[in-house]
């Protein structure tokens, strides 16, 4: 498996600002995801982080509100912009090891007042 | 519309029983099929995972059964335990990419 850390773990933000997630991963990873889970939901995917390029977006996910960066192999970055409260979720990075194993990290639980 | 069912949303089970959760895939695209545990607070871990050309696969006391034609799968807990009181997600995937069912919250009654 992967270590895989996520910054930060919780946060409060008021509406109209945004918030910038961190995930970085202890080992050279080619696949990387960013997914949502709604409060007392599944999980949805968002993007693809793709390394050296635009990340590829989900059917109702769009850069201008959720833009990603992927500088490296071990590093990605998710905003969360304009916030509302309806973005008042978990947000998940994942990393895909071997041919198909994913991992998660812990989250980053995030409440928009 | 979410490309993955899953039943029951939640259920009991006591101290040594079997929990038995069940999903279904429309897409036979997918090629990869896992199950993860959630804690609260905590991330999905995966648990164990399958490929469509095994029927059965065993780790410990967690079993996943795949029934390709009928594209269906399901994950018994054998000897349910208090410490598997959580949340389980069935998933699918295709292009490394997961579709998730909707989960199944587990309570072991000791």
């Amino acid at each position: 498996s992967a270590v895989i850390s996520q910054k930060p773990s919780r946060d409060i933000c008021q509406r109209g600002t945004s918030l910038t997630i961190q995930c970085q991963v202890d080992s050279q990873v080619t696949m990387m995801f960013w997914y949502r889970q709604q409060p007392g939901q599944s999980l949805t995917l968002i993007a693809t982080a793709n390394q050296g390029s635009e990340a590829t977006y989900e059917s109702g996910f769009v850069i201008d509100k959720f833009p990603i960066s992927r500088p490296n192999l071990t590093f990605s970055t998710l905003t969360v912009s304009n916030m509302s409260p309806e973005d008042s979720s978990i947000y998940l990075c994942s990393v895909v090891l071997g041919s198909t194993e994913a991992f998660f990290g812990q989250g980053t639980r995030l409440t928009v007042v | 519309q979410q490309q993955v069912k899953q039943s029951p949303q939640s259920l009991i089970v006591q101290k040594g029983g079997i929990s038995i959760i069940n999903c279904a895939y429309e897409n036979t695209a997918f090629d990869y099929f896992p199950w993860y545990q959630q804690f609260p607070g905590k991330g999905p871990a995966l648990l164990i995972a399958i490929r469509p050309d095994v029927s059965e696969k065993k780790e410990g006391r967690f079993t996943i059964s795949f029934n390709k034609s009928a594209k269906q799968f399901s994950l018994h807990i054998m000897d349910s335990q208090p410490g598997d009181s959580a949340t389980y997600f069935c998933a699918a995937s295709k292009d490394y990419k997961l579709s998730f069912g909707a989960g199944t919250t587990v309570t072991v009654r000791a």
